[in-house]
Formats: C-alpha cells, structure tokens, sequence
C-alpha cells in the first residue's frame, strides 16, 4: 500500500518567520495531495490541496509545491501568525476510492 | 452549507460493549469515509461508503462494520470492544467518489473504552 512520511515531527518557529513541511510518498500513480490543518479538539481542516497536473499552488499566505518524478510535496507558510499553531497533516489519495493515506503529522508552534 | 455533523461527540464504553456512531455528510454529498486516529498509530482509514455501498474498506478487524443510508447519512458499528479501539473516529464527506475528491472531515466522535 501506500506509504507517506512527514517531516518535521515538530517544528517552532517565531511569528512572522516561514515554515516549511515536507511529505514524501511511494505510489507514482497517487494524483491528488491534501493538507489538512488539526486544531486541538476539532477535526482535520482541508487548508489547501494539490493535484499532479500542476507543480505549485498558492492561496494567500499557504503555499504547496509537488515534485512527481521525486515523489514528494511540500506546504509552505509564509508570515505565520500564532494562530498557525496546529498540527498540520499531508495526505495523499491512494487505490481508486477516496482513501486518504495520511503523513504522521507536523506540530507547529509559532511563539510570538 | 451546515458541515459534516458527528453524534456523540463523546462516548465511554466498558470492553466487550458495541458502539454505533453516525455521522451526517454536507448537503449534496453522497461519499461518506471513516478513520481512526489515535496517538499510536496517527489517521487510518477504516472505510468509505457511496450510494450505500462500501466502496473501500481498511485495514481493521470484521468488529468495525458501517453502512450508509439513502440519504448519504452513514453509521459505524464496533462490537465487543477492546481498549485499544479508544480513538477520535472521524467521518469525511466528499461530493462523490474518486481519486480527486476533496474531503471534509467532522468534528469526531471521541471514544473510550474502560
């Protein structure tokens, strides 16, 4: 099946510095990549996804490039704001259904 | 649009009880999936139903079973529960099905089993 890795496990960073999360995955027939954002208490929140026709995605201060023929993908945000504080998860759609395979997730800390 | 609804939120069970959790997808949307997450073994998909047939199934024993309405409303039934099934049980809700497809969770229904 398919397998995806996230790195870091934890990351801290100051308000208004970047943050990057990287996710890598092994099945080169996978096409749509997901980042969920999971507050405490609360379900996963689709923050912005990716599919394979494209190789960077932007909305506001989020970003999401994909590098197929490395198999990996990335979430980029830029200015953070302590509400980014969250764990963060990449995923990616695996078989024909809509199973979604998940990294082991990022906790973000953005100290102010 | 309302967002996906889950009922209970909240829910203790002893072992060798059965659970049935539900969960109401947004309107219009006819997928309906399920997963485990818990602090071991993260987000596991457990399975998806659309137009009231499983489509997919995970990697779980027979206890976990589901089902979906004709209305796209789905159901999750565990059966003699074990202590390790305590988890967040999530549901998404997708438009339709296929490799593509956005999906958005609900809030869980979070499980304990004494």
């Amino acid at each position: 099946g398919e397998n995806v890795e996230q790195h870091p496990s934890t990351l801290s960073v100051q308000e208004g510095d970047s943050a990057v999360i990287k996710c890598t995955y092994s099945d080169s027939a996978s096409n749509y990549f997901p980042w969920y954002k999971q507050e405490l208490g609360k379900g996963p929140q689709l923050i912005i996804d990716i599919r394979s026709n494209v190789g960077e995605k932007k909305d506001q201060r989020i970003a999401v490039t994909l590098n197929k023929t490395a198999k990996h993908f990335s979430l980029h945000i830029t200015e953070t704001q302590p509400e980014d504080s969250a764990v963060y998860f990449c995923a990616v759609i695996y078989n024909a259904g809509n199973m979604l395979t998940f990294g082991g997730g990022t906790r973000l800390m953005v100290k102010p | 649009k309302a967002g996906v609804t889950q009922t209970p939120r909240y829910l203790i069970k002893t072992r060798g009880q059965q659970v049935t959790l539900s969960c109401s997808p947004i309107s219009g949307h006819r997928s309906v999936s399920w997963y485990q997450q818990t602090p071991g073994q993260g987000l596991q998909f457990l399975f998806e139903y659309f137009s009231e047939t499983q489509r997919n199934k995970g990697n779980f024993p027979g206890r976990f079973s589901g089902r979906q309405f004709s209305n796209s409303r789905s159901e999750m039934n565990v059966s003699t529960l074990e202590l390790g099934d305590s988890a967040l049980y999530l549901c998404a809700s997708s438009p339709r099905t296929g490799r593509e497809v956005e999906q958005f969770f609900g809030p869980g229904t979070r499980l304990t089993v004494l």
